[in-house]
């Protein structure tokens, strides 16, 4: 049973629009949620990271959202650009107990068209 | 610094077969850890340490083995391979466990014929 969930396995958008990626989780004991990007060929990259005890936080472009009622959280990116192209990971961790693993989305692959 | 470096890039195997997999950081990190990818899947981790001389599995430990004898060093080895091994194999290292940046190697594709 997947705990964290990315149900778009792709999205394309124009250069300069939003690009919003969804994650949803079904475990309640994630308290802590992070973005991976990843080029081919290459390993994932830290992007992004918000704590259960915030429901926003903003890096330049990059704004994630969580929504803890709905187990739900989303990356907004604005405005894309080309370079934005890669498959995004939603991954989640519990900060409790000796839980060291990241428990990772499927990936959404974002297409950014010039 | 080279951070997180994977050795090899690329290998192919025969059922059987044996091999070990080598990651190397220079961040002098604590943690470091092995995933596996696959097509239509997320990361899933395969083992990981929390420091030299200290291993523990993960979510798909089996068929897989592990050593963490140097700090900046963590071996993972595939004593028998099968073909439903064949993936992409990532390693990662971290100061902290909750650390948000776990910082990836570039990844070994492995192909088990």
């Amino acid at each position: 049973d997947q705990q964290v969930k990315q149900n778009s396995p792709s999205l394309s958008v124009q250069e300069g629009r939003i690009s919003i990626l969804n994650c949803d989780y079904t475990n309640s004991m994630f308290d802590y949620f992070l973005w991976y990007k990843k080029y081919p060929a290459e390993g994932p990259t830290f992007l992004i990271s918000i704590s259960s005890i915030k429901d926003k936080n903003e890096d330049g472009r990059f704004t994630v959202f969580l929504n803890k009622s709905a187990k739900h959280l989303s990356l907004h990116i604005v405005p894309s650009q080309p370079g934005d192209s890669a498959v995004y990971f939603c991954a989640a961790i519990s900060s409790g107990g000796s839980n060291y693993k990241l428990t990772f989305g499927k990936g959404t692959l974002l297409t950014v068209n010039p | 610094n080279a951070g997180v470096t994977q050795t090899p890039k690329f290998r192919v195997l025969k059922t059987g077969q044996s091999m070990t997999l080598l990651c190397a950081q220079d961040m002098n990190h604590e943690y470091m850890y092995w995933y596996r990818q696959d097509p239509g899947m997320g990361l899933r981790l395969i083992h990981y340490s929390v420091g030299e001389g200290t291993t523990a599995k993960g979510e798909v430990p089996d068929g897989y083995n592990v050593s963490r004898l140097k700090k900046q060093n963590f071996l993972l080895g595939l004593e028998s391979a099968a073909p439903s091994q064949t993936s992409v194999y990532f390693c990662a290292s971290s100061l902290m466990v909750l650390q948000e940046t776990q910082y990836f190697g570039p990844g070994t594709r492995l192909l088990v014929l």
